[in-house]
């Protein structure tokens, strides 16, 4: 299992940014998606899942309407479409697998920084 | 505020045992088998190593041993190593497809 991150970026207050993230290794069609961040210094977050199919989507609170997680099953990648950064949003953003987390990413960087 | 909680910190000598709580709610760890704890080192990527309360993942060392009573899931790392000094996370399902996290138990090899 290999899941890879990419699309942090430095942007600023109010910026969209899209991060992806590329699987291999297993059947990513038949598994849920998780996004997990990590504000600086601090705990995980769960941050958003996605069914296998794509067709249902759960978010934390604190993203809900400002964020969107996506999928291709085709080409084996997951999404994190995220609109109105704010600086809390400042954190390391994993991609796993299931909603178990058994395999995680390395993680993108986001900072949200005037 | 995390959802589950666990002690900020925790501590043993090299071969000693120690055990991590996490403490839910009847909506989240005492109601469902989805408890897993995660192993992460300084700078790097968490890493799964007991999911469904007590299962290791291949590669695991069966040092490492989970279980739960009522809202409690706890983490038993039995002799202890230099290795095994990281940041430790519990996360349950908690319905309706969401996942809660514990903030995190710093375990110190003295």
């Amino acid at each position: 299992v290999l899941l890879v991150e990419s699309g942090g970026a430095l942007v600023q207050p109010g910026d969209s940014l899209r991060l992806s993230c590329a699987a291999s290794g297993f059947a990513f069609s038949s598994n849920w998606m998780t996004w997990v961040r990590q504000a600086p210094g601090k705990g995980l977050e769960w941050v958003a899942n996605i069914k296998n199919d794509g067709s249902e989507k759960y978010y934390v609170d604190s993203v809900e309407g400002r964020f969107t997680i996506s999928r291709d099953n085709a080409k084996n990648s997951l999404y994190l479409q995220m609109n109105s950064l704010r600086a809390e949003d400042t954190a390391v953003y994993y991609c796993a697998r299931r909603i178990t987390l058994d395999s995680w990413g390395q993680g993108t960087l986001v900072t949200v920084s005037s | 505020q995390s959802a589950l909680t666990q002690p900020p910190s925790a501590s043993g000598s090299p071969g000693q045992s120690v055990t991590i709580s996490c403490t839910g709610t009847s909506s989240d760890v005492g109601t469902y088998n989805y408890v897993s704890w995660h192993q992460q080192h300084p700078g790097k990527a968490p890493k799964v190593i007991i999911f469904e309360v007590n299962k290791r993942p291949s590669g695991v060392p069966d040092r490492f041993s989970g279980s739960k009573s009522g809202n409690t899931a706890s983490l038993t790392v039995s002799g202890l190593q230099a290795e095994d000094e990281a940041n430790y996370y519990c996360t349950s399902y908690a319905g309706n497809s969401k996942v809660v996290f514990g903030g995190g138990t710093k375990l110190t090899v003295l």
